[in-house]
């Protein structure tokens, strides 16, 4: 099992520029979740998926949206890429466990600068 | 709103140092708590969960931690860190009322010095 995979692994955009994230996981589970770490912040919750065909916003979902494509896949994108978008993205995916988030799976992330 | 505060964010310790992370949150119903770690180079995994029950839960690499209800606190311990524990290690907070909602706090990086 390759458990959650993230592409690309590096990127560099141009302030206004798009580009789509990719999140596959392969764990069959319900929940996927994307992050993004900034120093000293920790890892805030961009947007999350309990299940197929939903979504909702987590912490900070200003400047993004997102798609699950299906179980195994969510995508996030950046519409037009800013300067405080530099940052770390993890993909994350969990299955719930009695209505209880349990212990979440984690991608290598994408370390994305915007110029 | 829920926050998770990690009292530390930069340690250094010798090798067989023992080592204490702090870590406290705001929500005070009843939570799921957890403890990450981020090894050089590689992605967050698990180190250890509480949901209930014994309020001392043990997980992996000799790490053990400790919830105190009253306190709002799931502090991290190992007594005896080897250089192989560098690394940054996050405490998260999942309110069972918040949904999928996990708020981790700002993380720990680890230095042991061999």
């Amino acid at each position: 099992n390759a458990g959650v995979t993230q592409t690309p692994k590096f990127q560099v955009l141009k302030t206004g520029q798009s580009m789509t994230l990719q999140c596959a996981q392969d764990m069959n589970h319900n929940s996927m979740y994307w992050y993004r770490q900034d120093p000293g912040m920790g890892l805030r919750l961009i947007y999350y998926s309990a299940s197929e065909g939903t979504t909702d916003k987590g912490e900070v979902p200003n400047g993004y949206n997102v798609s699950r494509l299906n179980k195994r896949e969510f995508s996030l994108r950046l519409e037009s890429a800013a300067p405080s978008q530099t940052s770390v993205y993890f993909c994350a995916s969990s299955e719930e466990v009695r209505h209880r988030v349990n212990e979440q799976f984690f991608g290598p992330g994408t370390r994305l600068t915007v110029l | 709103a829920q926050s998770v505060s990690q009292h530390n964010h930069h340690v250094i310790l010798s090798e067989a140092a023992s080592l204490e992370l702090g870590c406290n949150y705001s929500y005070g119903g009843t939570v799921n708590l957890f403890w990450y770690v981020q090894y050089p180079g590689q992605h967050l995994q698990l180190l250890l969960k509480y949901f209930s029950g014994d309020p001392l839960v043990k997980g992996i690499k000799g790490f053990e931690a400790e919830f105190i209800k009253s306190k709002f606190s799931f502090n991290l311990r190992k007594p005896s860190v080897q250089w192989s524990d560098t690394a940054e290690y996050f405490c998260a907070v999942n309110a069972r009322t918040g949904g999928f909602k996990t708020i981790f706090g700002a993380g720990t990086r680890l230095f042991v010095k061999a």
